[in-house]
């Protein structure tokens, strides 16, 4: 079966780094990707991790752990515009690329 | 176009009508998904295209639902004697490789009442 682990909320201040933790269990596992969405608008997307180890993007950064069935996104130097639900979302390859969502992370920045 | 376009932005039915739902992916995009999402939720995986074919559409649920992409480019979803419990924002997305990720549409907020 598939599943997906990630903290329903989280609440942070601006100009702090927070990270989002997104633990799996797929079958056939391809990487992990994390989108960005915020509320009434479309997910938006922010990284993929293929191999272990931390990907950088600007202030945001995934990390991956095959063999730990866990990653995570980091983000650095918080602002108000951050504030959104963070999916993780590990997709399968073969056949069907299809991503699977968890119900995300919410995360308030507050100022 | 420069993104994913769906439309309408947003129907209003009356349950038990048919409605069709338009994805329009990003030019050269040889993958395209549906998703549906609830208050509260993440995107729920429908259906899923590699070129004109569905290469994966576990998530249909159940027989009301239908997709198409006869070209390979734009996509229908068709729902059939839709119920209230159909409403929700319906997603498309499109994606060239698995590593660049998939753009999603504004969506289109589909009610039944």
């Amino acid at each position: 079966g598939q599943s997906l682990e990630q903290p329903s909320e989280v609440t942070a201040v601006e100009g702090a780094i927070v990270q989002i933790n997104c633990t799996y269990q797929t079958s056939g596992f391809y990487g992990l990707s994390w989108y960005q969405q915020h509320d009434g608008g479309a997910p938006t997307f922010l990284s993929y991790n293929g191999l272990d180890g931390l990907e950088e993007t600007g202030r945001f950064s995934s990390f991956l752990s095959r063999s730990d069935s866990y990653g995570y996104l980091l983000l650095q130097e918080l602002q108000m515009k951050d504030s959104a639900s963070y999916f993780c979302a590990p997709p399968r390859g073969g056949a069907t690329n299809k991503l699977i969502f968890g119900t995300g992370t919410l995360l308030a920045v507050q100022p | 176009g420069a993104g994913v376009s769906q439309t309408p932005s947003n129907k209003v039915t009356e349950k038990g009508k048919y409605v069709e739902l338009r994805c329009d992916p990003i030019s050269g995009h040889t993958a395209l998904y549906w998703y549906r999402q609830s208050l509260g939720q993440g995107p729920e995986f429908l259906i899923y295209f590699q070129g004109t074919g569905a290469a994966d559409d576990s998530g249909l649920p159940n027989d009301r639902f239908f997709a198409v992409r006869p070209e390979g480019s734009v996509s229908t979803l068709k729902i059939q004697r839709t119920e209230r419990g159909d409403s929700a924002v319906y997603l498309c997305a499109s994606s060239l490789t698995r590593d660049s990720g998939a753009f999603f549409g504004q969506g289109t907020r589909l009610t039944v009442v």
